[in-house]
């Protein structure tokens, strides 16, 4: 079975400043992984995805994420936060070569707060 | 360049109706996947179509059942409404079953009083 924790409910950063929003999954095969953003009564948007080679993808919006294979995490990250990426983050994993194959298994969510 | 659409954007029904939730894939793509969203939860995957078949099922009941139509399009039909039914239901597309990343549409907010 895949999973996906998100260990932070919450994120607080203020405008300007790095954020980091973590990520850790659970797969017995090979995992894609992906992250979504999610502003209020909407549906999700894409941000970016890993799926092979350099472990650091670059995404949307000047987000990036870090694969670690040895750590199991995929931790989105931003070098200088905005007022307006304060959302609901949701990382995603895909096992591509288990029985759930075309499914995305999804974290609890982080919400993101950038304080101006 | 025509995104996801889902209809309707909010329903409201009682226990024990019935709902269908209409999904149109973006444009180029053949697969279909459905999703609920309970309130301060991540998605959970309730199944996928594609070539007009259901593939993959996720862990719900049979009350919840599917179709995909020759042009793509999704219908997502629940029986016997339950209170814990009340959810965002989330379409997703894709170009075919493998296709490595899914696109949202926006949603259709179920309520059951």
């Amino acid at each position: 079975a895949q999973s996906v924790a998100q260990p932070e409910d919450q994120v607080n950063v203020a405008e300007g400043n790095p954020l980091t929003v973590k990520c850790t999954y659970s797969v017995s095969g090979n995992p894609y992984l992906f992250w979504y953003v999610q502003y209020p009564n909407r549906g999700l948007q894409f941000l970016l995805k890993y799926i092979t080679g350099d472990n650091l993808v670059k995404g949307s919006y000047g987000f990036e994420a870090e694969f670690n294979k040895s750590q199991t995490s995929f931790h989105l990250k931003k070098p200088s936060a905005l007022v307006s990426d304060s959302a609901l983050y949701f990382c995603a994993v895909r096992d591509v070569s288990g029985a759930g194959s075309y499914q995305l298994t999804f974290g609890k969510g982080t919400k993101l707060s950038v304080i101006p | 360049d025509a995104g996801v659409t889902q209809s309707p954007t909010h329903l409201i029904k009682t226990r024990g109706q019935q709902v269908t939730l209409r999904c149109s894939p973006k444009s180029g793509h053949d697969t279909v996947s459905w999703y609920q969203q309970a309130l301060g939860q991540g998605p959970q995957f309730i199944f996928q179509y594609y070539e007009e078949e259901e593939r993959q099922r996720g862990n719900f009941p049979d009350r919840f059942s599917g179709h995909q139509f020759p042009n793509y399009s999704s219908e997502l039909n629940v029986n016997a409404l339950l209170l814990g039914d009340s959810a965002l239901y989330l379409c997703a597309s894709s170009l075919g079953q493998a296709g490595s990343t899914q696109y949202f549409g926006p949603g259709t907010r179920l309520t059951v009083l």
